[in-house]
């Protein structure tokens, strides 16, 4: 079946540090959509991603679709408290099934 | 607009136990979810509709079951509860209108298996 990973699976920054995490799927794509898991709470809907090689921007947070569909980045330009959470990848077949990424837990220092 | 509710939050089980987790969406979406969570871990789904009356598995579904009887709902079962269903459930929903629409998520039942 399809996997998707993410790396790192933690990282800790101090404030204002930036921060990458990356996502690869076993399988092409039709799309891949971002989400943020605050400590505590539930998932929260970032972006989606469609086209091969697209880029998006909100505000500091930078997403990025590979060229061949099988995988993505986020990141994150200064580092705020704020961004504190879990951030999941989820690969999209076309398939009705979504495929969470493992997540990577953003910690960071005041 | 409630979006998607999950009762009940928090449960304890013990092992062999029978329990039903509900779903309930009123934004007339047609796919919905059930994820489990596990601490420090992704979600993995357990099983998914379509549709009203259609189920399908997902990564992991032994150990539960699901129907989905009327379209705003969508209901977990657990038939024998075991101590590594331990965990937290959230359900989800998204809508038809094309295949690039966001999951919107429950707050999440919390159940402790012992």
């Amino acid at each position: 079946g399809q996997q998707v990973m993410q790396i790192p699976q933690y990282q800790h920054v101090q404030e204002g540090e930036d921060f990458t995490t990356y996502c690869n799927s076993s399988t092409t794509l039709s799309n891949i959509q971002w989400y943020k898991q605050r400590p505590g709470g539930h998932p929260v809907f970032l972006i989606q991603l469609v086209k091969s090689g697209e880029v998006k921007k909100q505000k500091r947070l930078t997403f990025q679709f590979g060229e061949a569909k099988k995988n993505s980045s986020l990141h994150i330009t200064a580092t705020q408290t704020t961004d504190v959470g879990t951030y999941f990848c989820v690969g999209d077949t076309g398939r009705r099934a979504l495929t969470f990424g493992s997540g990577t837990r953003l910690q960071v220092q005041p | 607009n409630a979006g998607v509710t999950q009762t009940p939050k928090f449960r304890v089980l013990k092992t062999g136990q029978s329990m039903t987790l509900l779903c309930a969406q009123d934004m007339n979406h047609e796919y919905m979810y059930w994820y489990r969570q596990d601490p420090g871990m992704g979600l993995r789904l357990i099983h998914y509709s379509v549709g009203e009356g259609t189920t399908a598995k997902g990564e992991v579904p032994d150990g539960y079951n699901v129907s989905r009887l009327k379209k705003q709902n969508f209901l977990l079962g657990l038939e024998s509860a075991a101590p590594s269903q331990t965990s937290v459930y959230f359900c989800a929903s998204r809508p038809l209108v094309s295949y690039n629409s966001p999951l919107h998520f429950g707050n999440g039942t919390r159940l402790t298996v012992t």
